[in-house]
């Protein structure tokens, strides 16, 4: 079985530019989550998805970052106009409840000049 | 938010047994206790869930007091290969009744030959 598919794996792009980054769950799971990770520290929830619906979008920086889950599957993030703080690793995961395990992709290293 | 408290690092040898404790003084009383590992340049991987007292799998313990307050991740016997990044991750309930979900900061095991 596949798991959490994810791309880019990498980015670089300089700053004010936009970026998107894509996150295809393991078939079957309902729920879809996005965490940003900063060096040397824990992933930080921006988003959850239930099926379509962004049940806890409460960390996600509205003015520049925007989420969708189109038809409950695979996902898109994207920030525009991108900071240079925003530079970090992109993890995408899901799981089939709210609480059941949870399966991240490898993640996208976004770097911004 | 359900806030987690982890050493920042800890050192052990091949063979030993290794307890990492998490503090979470706000869990609510719905949520679990997970545990994540993770590898440098990879997403976090599911160890152990828990919900109240003791729980063992395959490559772990979960130890939880009465109070729930803490945790504490068992692993006997650790290897060279155990060396991680080990996250505790709690829910927290909003106000508005919305869960997040919390990453601790994460704990740096080296195990050593």
């Amino acid at each position: 079985e596949a798991g959490v598919v994810q791309s880019p794996r990498y980015k670089i792009i300089e700053k004010k530019q936009p970026v998107a980054f894509w996150c295809n769950p393991i078939s079957g799971h309902n729920t879809l989550y996005w965490y940003l990770q900063n060096l040397g520290q824990g992933p930080e929830l921006l988003i959850r998805y239930e099926n379509e619906e962004a049940v806890d979008d409460s960390q996600l920086p509205k003015d520049r970052f925007s989420a969708e889950r189109l038809k409950g599957v695979d996902s898109t993030l994207k920030i525009q106009p991108a900071e240079l703080g925003d530079s970090a690793v992109y993890l995408c995961a899901s799981s089939s409840g709210g609480r059941d395990e949870q399966f991240f992709g490898p993640g996208t290293r976004l770097t911004v000049l | 938010l359900a806030k987690t408290t982890q050493p920042i690092s800890m050192d052990s040898y091949e063979g030993q047994e290794v307890n990492i404790t998490c503090s979470h003084n706000n869990i609510a009383t719905n949520d679990y206790i997970t545990w994540y590992q993770q590898f440098p340049s990879q997403g976090p991987r599911f160890i152990i869930q828990g919900y109240k007292t003791k729980v063992t799998n395959e490559v772990a313990s979960l130890f939880i007091p009465a109070d729930r307050k803490s945790s504490t991740l068992s692993l006997p016997r650790v290897s060279l290969s155990d060396t991680a990044v080990y996250y505790c991750l709690v829910g927290g309930r909003l106000d508005t009744g919305r869960r997040a979900l919390t990453f601790g900061s994460g704990t740096r095991l080296q195990v050593q030959p």
